[in-house]
């Protein structure tokens, strides 16, 4: 079990451009999300997978945003034309099944710098 | 929106004393978890109370947490230098059909040697 990873860890990129970050989750485990979190507060939740169906997105993801599990294993997210808002630390979390008892493990996270 | 809130926002304590954090949240919950954040590091779950519980105890940490007040408390007792970190409590809502956590701002915590 090498526990969760994600690439990059940090991302400095100019507004505009478009980014694209990878999760690679606890293997066999079906739940895959994703978080922001910005300078000073917790994490807020973004999107979510059970397998390859995204089951839920946030508000807080707009249409700029786009996440996938092609094959129920590792998980992207993109973003395009970034602004300078997007600049947070996005995490992503797997947990076994989609009990609310599950312990959700977190990676490092990407840390994004739009300037 | 943030369902929890943690206080105080910041704490600071001397190594070996206890350090009391709270978290209220708004709506109805089918359990509270507490995590720890290291500064450049992901976050760890640290312990999980059930609605239907009122205490739990896992090594140094102590969990409490009052449904009709809607509230939670983190007791870390003896405290270490490694403790130092920030502290979120996070809530399942009910009701609900799909389960995704709640984080609040969290309480950073410093132990001083």
């Amino acid at each position: 079990d090498t526990g969760v990873s994600q690439d990059p860890r940090h991302k400095i990129t100019k507004r505009g451009q478009n980014v694209t970050f990878r999760c690679d989750p606890i293997s066999e485990h079906n739940r895959l999300y994703w978080y922001r979190q910005t300078l000073g507060q917790g994490p807020e939740f973004l999107t979510y997978f059970q397998n390859e169906a995204q089951l839920e997105k946030s508000r807080l993801l707009s249409d700029r945003f786009s996440a996938e599990r092609p094959k129920g294993s590792f998980s992207t997210l993109e973003i395009q034309r970034t602004e300078q808002g997007d600049s947070a630390m996005y995490l992503c979390a797997s947990s076994p099944s989609g009990l609310p008892t599950d312990t959700q493990y977190f990676g490092p996270g990407t840390r994004l710098t739009v300037l | 929106s943030q369902q929890g809130e943690e206080d105080p926002q910041a704490l600071s304590i001397q190594e070996g004393e206890n350090a009391t954090m709270n978290c209220s949240y708004k709506t109805s919950i089918n359990n509270l978890q507490w995590y720890r954040q290291n500064s450049g590091r992901g976050l760890v779950h640290l312990i999980l109370i059930r609605s239907n519980e009122r205490e739990k105890h896992s090594g140094r940490l102590r969990v409490t947490l009052d449904t009709s007040k809607k509230s939670s408390s983190l007791l870390i007792t003896a405290s270490r230098a490694a403790d130092t970190a920030s502290y979120f409590c996070a809530t399942f809502f009910l009701p609900t059909n799909d389960y995704k956590l709640s984080f609040g701002a969290g309480t950073t915590v410093t132990v001083r040697a």
